[in-house]
């Protein structure tokens, strides 16, 4: 167990239908992490957030946003969704802003019909 | 640009008998490594890092992998497959993105089985 929680674990949803998936990073860590993992991109970075600030942007579409929160857990809003949308959806958190090892969690498994 | 190459999309050994898994690394700079395990429908964990300190790098589980500098690699090897590791095994290379970002790069991913 990493320390990171994700909810839900399992999210079934249609297209064109809006969704948030949060995390909770480990306790005392700044910095949130969202990675796509999907067949046919592989694992994919998609923005990091430290301490409420938003501080890299990876291949995240524009019908997804995040934010991180004053008590530091994260929410992953993606919106307008497309079948291709359907992934496993990664939160990693490290220990300071720059900390290249990350601690992942769970992961929040969606599927868009 | 930092990546990472995985050259085995399958590895397949018997229970007891050495693990190799092939990575290679193109960076710009020193780089840091990781390998991590996804068992099936899990999360994430990693298993060891390369920082530079020591080229010879132990993780968890009885895993290690050498970084050689020369021929760019950073291969996972285990002296005895167990069962317990059939998993998926990714290579990954930190980025830097600008500032006090670190983005992890992924490679492609290993799929290990291991036969009775």
């Amino acid at each position: 167990d990493s320390g990171v929680t994700q909810t839900p674990k399992h999210l079934i949803t249609a297209t064109g239908q809006r969704v948030t998936l949060r995390c909770s990073p480990r306790s005392g860590d700044l910095s949130v992490y969202w990675y796509q993992q999907s067949l046919d991109q592989g694992l994919q970075f998609l923005i990091q957030y430290y301490n409420g600030e938003e501080r890299a942007k990876g291949n995240i579409l524009e019908r997804f946003s995040a934010q991180q929160f004053p008590d530091l857990h994260s929410e992953l809003n993606l919106s307008s969704l497309e079948l291709g949308d359907s992934a496993l959806y990664f939160c990693a958190s490290s220990p300071i802003p720059g900390g290249d090892t990350q601690y992942f969690g769970p992961g929040t498994r969606l599927t868009v019909l | 640009a930092q990546s990472v190459t995985q050259l085995d999309s399958h590895v397949s050994v018997s229970e007891g008998t050495p693990v190799l898994l092939r990575c290679n690394y193109s960076s710009s700079y020193s780089p840091s490594l990781f390998w991590y395990v996804q068992h099936p429908n899990k999360g994430l964990q990693l298993l060891l890092k390369y920082t530079s300190a020591a080229t010879l790098v132990k993780g968890i589980n009885g895993f290690e992998a050498e970084f050689k500098k020369s021929e760019t690699s950073f291969h996972l090897t285990k002296p005895s497959a167990h069962m317990s590791d059939a998993a998926e095994y990714f290579c990954v290379v930190s980025d830097r993105v600008g500032g006090a970002t670190n983005k992890l790069i992924f490679g492609t991913g290993t799929l290990l089985a291991v036969q009775p």
